[in-house]
């Protein structure tokens, strides 16, 4: 695709539950990024992935949160046992090498209730 | 770890006023980025700076890079609805709290 695409667009789903979001980034983009904005917020990092180097998980919340890349392309960021606080827009972003212009796609929206 | 500090937090003018909006860091940026985002889609980049004292304009936006590199401005001249939106600045993959921008008819 042309952009970065992310799915699903909207995930409701109870607490306890383990979701899995997905991440296309654009084709032949090394870096790959996730980030979480609540409600009016910012962007907070979550975790960064940069050709076969290891992943920056700085950012993960807690170990509920994991996140993998698959053959440099496809991303899935999974939250175990989620909580309410995990309610936010998830963004994903790729760039064609680190920390240049970053694509970001249209993000997923959780709703824990 | 290199904190981003943005000002004003929110900033609510008439249209054809003038702005300017800050990004200030605890240490040295190597290259700094300012997104603007809209609600409902992800940021969209407007400018990369590098440069200490670069200026780098974008029609009616003006983007300056202090001296030291510690810190970055955005003007924006005769402001127009068009231009709401959460303005960000970001170095490598860290990214400030934003400037929330609302121009009013």
């Amino acid at each position: 695709g042309a952009g970065v695409s992310q799915s699903p667009s909207n995930k409701v789903t109870e607490k306890g539950k383990d979701v899995e979001l997905r991440c296309d980034p654009i084709s032949g983009h090394t870096a790959l990024y996730w980030y979480r904005q609540s409600l009016g917020q910012g962007l907070e990092f979550l975790i960064y992935f940069q050709g076969n180097s290891a992943p920056d998980k700085s950012g993960l919340p807690s170990d509920r949160f994991s996140a993998e890349r698959t053959g440099g392309s496809v991303s899935t960021l999974t939250i175990q046992r989620t909580q309410q606080e995990d309610s936010a827009v998830y963004l994903c972003a790729s760039s064609l090498q680190g920390h240049t212009e970053a694509f970001f796609g249209q993000g997923t929206r959780l709703t824990v209730v | 770890t290199q904190l981003l500090e943005q000002s004003p937090q929110f900033l609510s003018i008439q249209e054809g006023e003038n702005l300017t909006v800050y990004c200030n860091s605890s240490s040295v940026f190597s290259s700094l980025q300012w997104y603007r985002q809209e609600p409902g889609e992800g940021p969209v980049l407007l400018v990369t700076v590098v440069t200490g004292g670069e200026v780098k304009k974008l029609k009616r936006l003006t983007f300056q890079f202090g001296d030291a590199r510690k810190d970055s401005s955005l003007h924006i001249t005769a402001a127009q609805t068009g231009d709401t939106g959460l303005y960000l600045c970001a170095e490598a993959k860290r990214f400030g709290a934003g400037t929330r921008l609302t121009v009013k008819p």
